[in-house]
């Protein structure tokens, strides 16, 4: 079965900090990985995709197949950047198929 | 463009009287998911829909039912919902169950349920 873990529950920063969120995963094929974010009061919503290798809101995240890890990353954190984090897996096959396996979430505190 | 709308955004109900929670979909996606999320957790899948076919969850308890009466509609029914049932509902959509191009899933607002 496909995992991912979250090692960190709380994370807090100062603004213009650096900021990395962890993210591992296991899994024995091509994970199809994700990170969403859900800001307070918002619905969840797609962050970032591995395979676009996309940065979006300065948000980076690469996928580490040695390390088993999709971390994501900021040079310099903002206040609006606090919010609840998900690293996501998708199902490729078994009984996840077709589902999201959710990481436990990190909440990103960014302090002024 | 809301686009997976979820009503109403508050639900109150009595303990054990029957609640149905609604979700409806402009997206034409083939799959609908229900989640429970309780407070500074994650969304805990509870069924899904791939078009007819319905999948619930191993843990998911008989409380809890859904209907799926077209491609745009989704609801769940809890039969006798219990104090442990309040939390925030969560609706969701995805084009297909494989992850072509990275697809990921839509999601609602969600209903926040709270059980008097």
């Amino acid at each position: 079965a496909q995992r991912v873990t979250q090692p960190e529950k709380l994370l807090s920063v100062f603004k213009g900090a650096p900021v990395e969120l962890k993210c591992n995963y296991s899994y024995s094929g091509s994970p199809e990985l994700f990170w969403y974010v859900q800001y307070s009061r918002q619905r969840l919503q797609l962050l970032l995709r591995h395979i676009s290798r996309e940065s979006i809101k300065g948000f980076t995240a690469d996928l580490n197949k040695g390390e088993t890890s999709f971390h994501l990353k900021k040079p310099f954190a903002q206040e609006e950047d606090s919010a609840m984090y998900y690293c996501n897996s998708w199902g490729a096959g078994g009984t996840s198929y077709g589902k999201l396996t959710f990481g436990q979430g990190t909440i990103l505190t960014v302090h002024p | 463009d809301a686009m997976v709308i979820q009503n109403p955004r508050y639900q109150v109900t009595q303990f054990g009287k029957p609640v149905t929670l609604s979700c409806s979909q402009t997206l034409n996606h083939n799959v609908m998911y229900w989640y429970q999320q309780k407070s500074s957790q994650a969304p805990k899948l509870l069924f899904h829909y791939y078009d007819k076919d319905f999948n619930n969850e191993a843990d998911t308890p008989d409380n809890f039912q859904s209907r799926r009466p077209n491609t745009s509609f989704c609801f769940l029914d809890i039969r006798s919902p219990g104090l442990g049932d309040a939390a925030m509902y969560l609706c969701a959509t995805s084009r297909d169950l494989q992850a072509r191009g990275n697809q990921p899933q839509h999601f609602g607002d969600g209903t926040r349920l709270s059980i008097l």
